[in-house]
């Protein structure tokens, strides 16, 4: 069974800074999808960037840009020039692309809090 | 509809009673997930649907909990004699087909048992 593992409960950032996430997974598969969710205090889960294990080209949305280490299972975040909005859980999450059924297993998350 | 509804979005149950909890995903998505998210944890898998057939429950905690999508729609999850352990965020999410990797979630249930 895969496994993803967010060690950091909480993290802080200062407004217009860059702050960095980390996760780490377990797989014996090697080709599978990595997600970073956010979910603000309305509880809706929000994609905010995704990566396909196949690729090695890290994925970038904007402000936001993953370091995906394929061989050491890391999949990490980087959120720069911090904003408040961005204050949020944020989730990284895994999901398999064998079966039609596959589902996300999550990790426990991260605070992240911005300071103005 | 926009987006995955959710409702209601918070439910007050005394410990044994009876709830339900409905998930109305964006129209046409075949897909939709439960997970149920204690407090300050991750969302866990609870069960999956592809159009009308339940084809994986084995994240339901007990034989408390009875999920159903009747006609591939609208998805309620039940729970039965509900526990303090219950106490938890329901989240549905749906995606549009079985091998799309991207799922929408809606904005969950609260349920707290007392």
């Amino acid at each position: 069974a895969q496994t993803v593992t967010q060690s950091q409960p909480e993290m802080s950032v200062q407004e217009a800074e860059t702050v960095t996430l980390s996760c780490t997974y377990d797989t014996s598969e090697s080709d599978y999808y990595l997600f970073w969710y956010k979910q603000p205090p309305s509880r809706q889960m929000i994609l905010v960037i995704r990566q396909e294990a196949y690729k090695q080209q890290n994925a970038t949305e904007n402000r936001f840009s993953v370091n995906f280490q394929k061989a050491a299972k890391s999949f990490s975040l980087k959120i720069s020039d911090s904003q408040l909005g961005d204050a949020a859980m944020y989730f990284c999450a895994y999901r398999s692309v064998t079966g039609a059924n596959s589902k996300l297993t999550f990790g426990k998350g991260i605070t992240l809090s911005v300071r103005p | 509809g926009a987006g995955v509804s959710q409702s209601p979005r918070y439910k007050v149950a005394k410990r044994g009673q009876d709830v339900a909890l409905r998930c109305d995903p964006i129209s046409g998505h075949v897909s939709l997930f439960w997970y149920q998210q204690a407090l300050g944890q991750g969302p866990e898998f609870l069960t999956y649907f592809q159009n009308e057939a339940q084809l994986d429950k084995s994240g339901l905690p007990s034989d408390r909990f009875f999920a159903e999508r009747p006609e591939g729609s609208v998805s309620t999850l039940k729970i039965q004699r509900t526990q303090q352990e219950d106490s938890a965020v329901y989240l549905c999410a749906s995606s549009f087909s079985t091998g799309a990797n991207v799922l929408t979630f809606g904005a969950g249930s609260r349920l707290t048992v007392l």
